[in-house]
């Protein structure tokens, strides 16, 4: 079992839609957890991050962490072709960091 | 606050060649990470250096090796390269503490003929 878990996608949303993402994490005493965005051919950049269970929002961002169900979601409102990349979910315990595989995410004109 | 970089940025070796590739963290940064990413796959972990130690290390053979100095910079070798070694390389810099956030850098390309 991967430590962390998303769908590969492509998910695909029509402009100005919510784009839901999704996480799952194998580790229960994971304590901090992280979103990144990958532009083909970059390196990842950090949205966002979330330590405490419930939503945090940043933006047009929101992520939301539910430590008992070990989920963790990311939320993008009114969705912008930019918006258009690799999603990568990061859980991190002590020094060990893991990274799932990554949802890309495709926002239609 | 300067951020991480990485050099160089694109690189090209024959098979059985060996390189090295340089990260400079972010300042006061103490951790560093090396990852590689190749088509389609996701990052994969190579491992960590805090402190000049190595502190945790990926399921990667013994051709991949890194080392940190005591200015933080951190370096990695590949050696007898291989086709398969192609891919981008990435570094991350965190300040080393418990579960704390990784920065990343622009990567180095490396093509392997």
């Amino acid at each position: 079992q991967k430590e962390v878990e998303q769908n590969s996608g492509p998910l695909s949303v029509p402009e100005g839609a919510i784009a839901s993402l999704n996480c799952t994490y194998s580790d229960r005493g994971s304590q901090s957890f992280f979103w990144y965005r990958q532009y083909s051919g970059k390196s990842p950049e950090l949205i966002m991050f979330i330590y405490s269970n419930g939503d945090k929002e940043d933006g047009r961002f929101t992520a939301q962490l539910n430590k008992a169900s070990q989920y963790v979601s990311l939320l993008i409102r009114d969705s912008q072709p930019s918006d258009s990349a690799t999603y990568l979910c990061a859980v991190a315990n002590f020094n060990k960091f893991y990274f799932g595989s990554g949802t890309k995410l495709n926002v239609k004109p | 606050k300067a951020g991480v970089t990485q050099t160089p940025r694109y690189l090209i070796k024959t098979r059985g060649q060996q390189v090295t590739l340089s990260c400079s963290p972010i300042s006061g940064h103490r951790s560093v990470s090396w990852y590689q990413q190749t088509p389609g796959q996701g990052l994969q972990f190579l491992f960590e250096y805090f402190s000049e130690t190595q502190r945790n290390k990926g399921n990667f053979p013994g051709r991949f090796s890194g080392r940190q100095f005591s200015n933080s910079r951190s370096e990695m070798n590949v050696s007898t390269l291989e086709l398969g070694d192609s891919a981008l390389y990435l570094c991350a810099s965190s300040l080393g503490t418990s579960a704390d956030t990784q920065y990343f850098g622009p990567g180095t390309r490396l093509t392997v003929l």
